[in-house]
């Protein structure tokens, strides 16, 4: 099966621009998770979807960054404005999800965006 | 909340060593547990889980983890480890009753021939 696509791989950008990120799960995965992982640090949730709902999306710095998940399929992040602290790699997953605690399953990552911004 | 840790930030072996990563968890409900790999420039990738039954699990390339819920430890080992196990390591948690997915800080293997 396909996996989990994302794009760019890669973004540089100055601090104060704004940027979006372009996830596209697996095919029939209901759950889809967006994690900010800093150099040195494990991945961190930002928000989660379940279908086309927010579920989680506590640790999402809400003054900057925002998400959506059109039509329960393809999803985007967005920073605006960008700050240096930003930077780190940005993983889409997705899973079968569903029913709370039924989603027995591996998560799926894609490989990520990296962003810098200078 | 739940939290992870993974005490060994960073371990360098020989070929052929052994290997035991440490991972604990904070939760005290049912958990589902999980070891994830990522080798330079590539995606997480699953090496194995835990979710109920024999606590001893065995995972892909000759990995395996143990579940010891009085210490809410679930160490990965490998008998003898090989320069293409050289990569990232995170450990990584989940109410039984959420998606959520919560990570430790990884610990990156390197291993030398």
């Amino acid at each position: 099966e396909a996996g989990v696509a994302q794009s760019p791989r890669y973004k540089i950008i100055e601090k104060r621009q704004s940027v979006a990120f372009w996830c596209n799960p697996i095919s029939g995965h209901a759950t889809l998770y967006w994690y900010q992982q800093i150099l040195g640090q494990g991945p961190k949730l930002l928000i989660q979807f379940q279908n086309n709902g927010v579920v989680d999306d506590s640790q999402l710095p809400k003054d900057r960054f925002s998400a959506e998940r059109l039509k329960g399929v393809d999803s985007t992040l967005k920073i605006q404005p960008a700050k240096l602290e930003d930077s780190a790699v940005y993983l889409c997953a997705s899973s079968l999800g569903g029913v709370r605690g039924t989603s027995n399953y591996g998560y799926t990552f894609g490989s990520g965006t990296r962003l810098t911004v200078v | 909340a739940q939290s992870v840790s993974q005490h060994n930030h960073h371990v360098i072996l020989s070929e052929a060593a052994s290997l035991e990563l440490g991972c604990n968890y904070s939760y005290g409900g049912t958990v589902n547990l999980f070891w994830y790999v990522q080798y330079p420039g590539q995606h997480l990738q699953l090496l194995l889980k835990y979710f109920s039954g024999d606590p001893l699990v065995k995972g892909i390339k000759g990995f395996e983890a143990e579940f010891i819920k009085s210490k809410f430890s679930f160490n990965l080992r490998k008998p003898s480890v090989q320069w293409s196990d050289t990569a990232e390591y995170f450990c990584a948690v989940k109410a039984y009753n959420t998606d959520k997915l919560i990570f430790g800080t990884g610990t990156r293997l390197q291993v030398f021939p």
